[in-house]
């Protein structure tokens, strides 16, 4: 079974700085996606980024970008230019893909880390 | 908004008890997913329904049952409550049925649970 690994159960970052919180997994399958989701104090689940495990280029969404490595089983998220608004939780997540043999399409999560920002 | 609905926001109730968490995914989505936020668990992936039939089952205890109906809202039910079933529970839906392509889950608001 897959398993997702977050090892920071907490983080904290000067306001405008950058921060990079770790994530690893667990899998033998060779198709699969990843997905980094927030959960602000409202408790609702943001997606904040994904990245396909065919593709080599790492995904960038505007401050908030990834840096994986298939081989390692790692996918860390880098927040550039950390705001007050960043401030929440953030939760790692795999998918498998079904059409490579995966089992089913739910979402398994890490234990998240708790990110404050300082102004 | 992620045009995933989740109602009530808050439930309030008594061990032994049973309860009804309801889901309206959003527009044109057919998937609908299950999953319960607790403190000691994490999140967890519940039950899958797809277009009215189930799809996939994780850790849902055996006291615990979901349908999708023809308009495609999704209930789930919860029966004989223990202290341990309090936790924020997560409609979240999809597009397909997550057989093929990315399928990004969309996530409702919640529904959290207390159980006295």
């Amino acid at each position: 079974a897959q398993t997702v690994t977050q090892s920071q159960p907490e983080m904290s970052v000067q306001e405008a700085e950058t921060v990079t919180l770790s994530c690893t997994y667990d899998t033998s399958e060779s198709d699969y996606y990843l997905f980094w989701y927030k959960q602000p104090p409202s408790r609702q689940m943001i997606l904040v980024i994904r990245q396909e495990a065919y593709k080599q280029q790492n995904a960038t969404e505007n401050r908030f970008s990834v840096n994986f490595q298939k081989a390692a089983k790692s996918f860390s998220l880098k927040i550039s230019d950390s705001q007050l608004g960043d401030a929440a939780m953030y939760f790692c997540a795999y998918r498998s893909d079904p059409v490579y043999g995966g089992s089913q399409g739910n979402l398994i999560f890490g234990k998240g880390t708790k990110l404050s920002v300082k102004p | 908004d992620s045009g995933v609905t989740q109602t009530p926001k808050h439930l309030i109730t008594a061990t032994g008890q049973r309860v009804t968490l309801r889901c309206s995914p959003r527009s044109g989505d057919l998937s609908v997913y299950w999953y319960q936020q607790s403190l000691d668990q994490g999140l967890q992936f519940l039950i899958q329904y797809y277009n009215g039939e189930e799809r996939a089952k994780g850790n849902i205890l055996e006291r615990f049952s979901a349908q999708q109906f023809p308009d495609l809202h999704s209930e789930l039910n919860l029966s004989s409550l223990e202290l341990g079933d309090s936790a924020l529970y997560f409609c979240a839906s999809s597009v397909g049925s997550g057989l093929a392509g990315l399928n990004e889950q969309f996530f409702g608001p919640g529904t959290r649970l207390t159980v006295l």
